[in-house]
């Protein structure tokens, strides 16, 4: 069974101040790792895709790598519009994807 | 594109009654999902179709729960009868391929 635990479930940050967002994962055969944002009340907004280890990509802000085991969501100089909850998730076998719980990020102005 | 359209947005139900909830995939995207978020357990996968087809339900958490995808622009999630432990919010999600694409959810409370 996939499995994906992300760390920590929430990180307060004051604005400028970078960090990362660790997901780590089991899965048999990784398809595809995917990073989503979700802002309250609204449904999870895709981020990144994530092929191979090694792999990395860069959105404004906020830049997503992997390894066999684990990928991070590094955030440079964050503002206080990137406070929202950081959804990890994989692509084993067949088509569903199994979610993390997230990581609640807020940044402080 | 409009998205992926989900209605009604609030759903506040009597214990008993029963509860239908509506997603719109976006046109073109082949699979169609229905997650179930709460805060104790995070983002859960109760069913998902391919090409209108049920391919995986084993997240369908009880018998109440049925779901149907009459055509490739509609799918419906039912619960009957509504308990309070139903009470989340419900996503549908279409894709093709892996890009997921939500819509903005129906928040489900059952008094």
């Amino acid at each position: 069974e996939d499995q994906v635990t992300q760390s920590p479930e929430a990180l307060r940050l004051q604005e400028g101040e970078s960090s990362s967002l660790n997901c780590s994962y089991t899965v048999s055969g990784l398809r595809g790792l995917f990073w989503y944002r979700q802002d309250p009340g609204k449904g999870p907004e895709f981020l990144f895709t994530l092929y191979s280890a090694g792999e990395e990509k860069e959105k404004e802000r906020l830049k997503a790598t992997l390894t066999k085991k684990e990928s991070f969501l590094h955030i440079t100089a964050p503002k206080p519009e990137d406070s929202a909850t950081y959804l990890c998730a994989v692509a084993g076998s067949g088509s569903r994807l199994t979610f993390g719980e997230g990581t609640q990020l807020t940044v402080n102005p | 594109d409009a998205g992926v359209i989900q209605s009604p947005r609030h759903e506040v139900t009597e214990m008993g009654q029963e509860v239908t909830l509506r997603c719109k995939p976006i046109s073109g995207h082949d699979y169609l999902f229905w997650y179930r978020q709460t805060m104790m357990r995070g983002l859960e996968l109760l069913i998902y179709f391919n090409n209108n087809v049920p391919i995986d339900d084993s997240g369908m958490p009880e018998d109440r729960f049925s779901a149907k995808m009459p055509n490739a622009s509609f799918s419906t999630l039912k619960i009957q009868p509504s308990e309070p432990r139903d009470s989340a919010v419900y996503f549908c999600a279409s894709s093709f391929g892996y890009g997921y694409t939500f819509g903005s959810g129906t928040r489900l409370t059952v008094v």
